[in-house]
């Protein structure tokens, strides 16, 4: 199955700043990762995906980058703002049908006015 | 639309009580989903719902049941509380369209 964890469970940043949040996979079949971000007392929120066929993937301020070969995908977030500020969770297919997910365990961004 | 609701949004309950955490979605969604979220662990799939008449076990399983009523609503049941249950239990859909799965706001359980 898959195993999805986060090299680091807190990042602070200084507004205006640039912000990189990473994760790493254990299973090399997985073909879709998504990003998802958390805010205080609410569910996950779906910030942008990213299939194996790709390397790079850009939304609105923000870019997932993928490497498959160390089985590595990390969250850019630009010009970081206060908003920003929430636990931010990657997720990975486990294979099959039915859409399932196993997501990591999370890291807290915050952002220093 | 309202996308996926959940009720009720915080419970506390005793040790042996049961309840069932209710979940709709109006985005005629085929999948649905259970996950819990407890401190440092990202969300966990308790069951889910690939279409309205099937059910499956997610990762933790053992003390729920599910329901999946009809398209729109999916429940999940604690027979007997155990404080081992204590957690934040979000609902979850997908289209199927592509794979992204849209949150409830959460459920906050209590077990004492």
């Amino acid at each position: 199955g898959e195993s999805v964890g986060l090299h680091l469970p807190t990042l602070s940043v200084q507004e205006g700043d640039n912000s990189i949040i990473n994760c790493a996979y254990s299973n090399s079949a997985s073909d879709y990762f998504i990003w998802y971000k958390q805010e205080s007392g609410k569910g996950p929120q779906f910030i942008i995906d990213i299939r194996s066929n790709m390397d790079k993937r850009q939304g609105q301020r923000v870019t997932v980058l993928l490497n498959k070969t160390v089985k590595h995908l990390s969250l850019q977030i630009a010009a970081t703002q206060p908003g920003d500020s929430a636990v931010y969770f990657c997720a990975g297919e486990s294979g099959g049908s039915n859409y399932k997910l196993t997501f990591g365990k999370g890291t807290l961004l915050t952002v220093n006015p | 639309n309202a996308g996926v609701t959940q009720t009720p949004k915080f419970q506390v309950l005793k040790t042996g009580q049961s309840m069932t955490l209710q979940c709709a979605q109006d985005m005629n969604h085929n999948s649905m989903y259970w996950y819990r979220q407890d401190p440092g662990m990202g969300l966990r799939l308790i069951y889910y719902s690939a279409s309205e008449g099937t059910t499956d076990k997610g990762e933790v399983p053992n003390g729920y049941n599910v329901s999946r009523l009809n398209k729109r609503e999916f429940s999940l049941r604690l027979e007997s509380a155990a404080p081992s249950q204590t957690s934040v239990y979000f609902c979850a859909s997908n289209g199927g369209v592509v794979n992204e799965q849209y949150f409830g706001p959460g459920t906050r359980l209590t077990v004492t």
